[in-house]
């Protein structure tokens, strides 16, 4: 199975800040990456497919680039409503795997 | 509206059953892949099974593997999970999601229901 390792776990930042969120697959994976977003006690929401198309209505402040086993998602300038856990998921081989999550926190 | 409603889910004993629905509406579910996937409290996503949109293709995790079966009604625009033998660590909120369906993103999981409890104990 491909791991998806997420770093950091958690991450302490303001509103208006720029964040990095970074994904590593255990191999090559091409560009087959999603991410989504999740909020206590709700559904994850996509955000990113094929490791930096932003799906449609998701505000311009997100972006996600890499390829091949090294990803990244951005957030140029944190909102209040961007405090959440993110999640990356490979979709190259099955099964599908997501990475652990990493919790954007309020500093 | 687009909408995925999950239902099924509660309390049962170890080595029991139990089938999950997922209703959808505002789409034609015929065109879609689906998946099943779970979280277990306080943990991260997990990804149980998919299934083809005519049924004939259908994968799981190692870990559901001859326990678990996906399956699909599409004239009742449904999607089930049916759970046997199940185990503590099964314990998880089960969402069923719609697959994105243009080229380069068929695996990624572009709309979630709101999710289903199972909780595996005695």
């Amino acid at each position: 199975d491909i791991q998806m390792t997420q770093s950091p776990s958690t991450l302490s930042a303001s509103v208006g800040d720029r964040v990095t969120i970074t994904c590593r697959a255990s191999q090559t994976i091409s560009s087959w990456l999603a991410w989504y977003q999740q909020k206590p006690g709700k559904a994850p929401k996509f955000l990113i497919y094929k490791a930096s198309s932003l799906e449609s209505g998701v505000p311009s402040r997100f972006s996600g680039s890499g390829s091949g086993t090294e990803f990244t998602l951005t957030i140029s300038s944190l909102q209040p409503d961007d405090f959440a856990t993110y999640y990356c998921q490979q979709y190259n081989t099955y099964p599908l795997t997501f990475g652990g999550g990493t919790k954007v926190e309020i500093k | 509206e687009v909408q995925l409603v999950e239902s099924g889910g509660g309390l049962v004993q170890p080595g029991g059953s139990l089938r999950l629905s997922c209703a959808a509406s505002g789409f034609t579910l015929s065109s879609y892949w689906m998946s099943w996937v779970r979280q277990a409290p306080g943990k991260g996503l997990e990804w149980v099974a998919n299934i083809k949109p005519d049924g004939s293709e259908k994968y799981y995790v190692d870990s559901v593997k001859g326990r678990f079966t996906i399956s699909r009604d599409n004239a009742k625009n449904s999607l089930y999970l049916q759970m046997n033998s199940l185990r503590a660590e099964d314990t998880a909120v089960h969402y069923c999601a719609r697959h994105k369906p243009i080229a380069g993103a068929t695996g990624s999981l572009g709309f979630w229901g709101q999710g289903t409890l199972v909780t595996v104990s005695s």
